[in-house]
């Protein structure tokens, strides 16, 4: 069974803390994406990865970096937390071609920004 | 930035009723549409995906059509169930790179 993970289902922290979001994949995936879902807005992709030390921003990368040293780990970084960023982020894997791809989603973790 | 279009945003249906959704993105430099079915509390999950104009998916009361030349695709629930209860995202892919640009979704909720 194909499994895509996150280190936390919830987070609290404060303003201007360093948070760390952890995606972990078992499918040797070559794309690894961070999305964060606020109510109405749908998912939106904050980075994007297709390779071990690769990124590419995604829409909304301000505030954000992220970190891919293996193949199966993806890290979404928050340098300096802020409110604004309070949200579900998701993250995400796929495989690249020839078939048409979908991508797997991990639980989703919930981040509240005091 | 390639816009994805769903609609409506929420749908309230009874149980038995059948219904169906908009998705609507742009037609040049089209690849993939992919359907994404998010209940509460679950990850989303991929319900289809449609390459070809005309194409059509079916699974179980859940089908889906895709028009490439202009621009859309339907999702089509026949006989509603509580289960269906669901946020449902279509995605657009321009390349075969497996990024996808994602709609907002349309909330169903289905009552008994």
């Amino acid at each position: 069974d194909v499994k895509v993970t996150q280190s936390s289902r919830y987070l609290v922290k404060r303003t201007g803390e360093k948070v760390f979001l952890e995606c972990v994949q078992d499918m040797d995936h070559e794309n690894m994406f961070w999305y964060r879902q606020d109510p109405g807005l749908g998912l939106r992709l904050i980075y994007f990865s297709y390779d071990v030390k690769m990124k590419e921003k995604g829409d909304i990368p301000e505030g954000y970096s992220v970190s891919r040293e293996k193949k199966e780990r993806f890290s979404l970084i928050l340098e300096s937390a802020s409110t604004n960023q309070t949200s579900m982020y998701l993250c995400a894997s796929s495989r690249v071609g020839p078939t048409y791809n979908e991508q797997f989603f991990g639980p989703g973790t919930r981040l509240t920004v005091l | 930035i390639l816009n994805v279009e769903q609609s409506p945003q929420s749908l309230h249906v009874q149980e038995g009723d059948s219904t169906n959704f908009t998705c609507s993105f742009p037609s040049s430099n089209f690849y993939a549409l992919h359907w994404y079915r998010w209940e509460t509390a679950k990850s989303p999950e991929a319900l289809f995906v449609m390459t070809l104009n005309g194409d059509e998916k079916k699974k179980g009361r859940i089908s889906a059509t895709l028009n490439t030349k202009e621009g859309y695709s339907y999702l089509y629930i026949k006989g509603s169930q509580p289960e269906d209860s669901a946020t449902y995202l279509c995605a657009s892919d321009n390349t075969n790179a497996g990024k996808s640009t994602f709609g907002d979704g349309t909330t169903l909720t289905v009552k008994p």
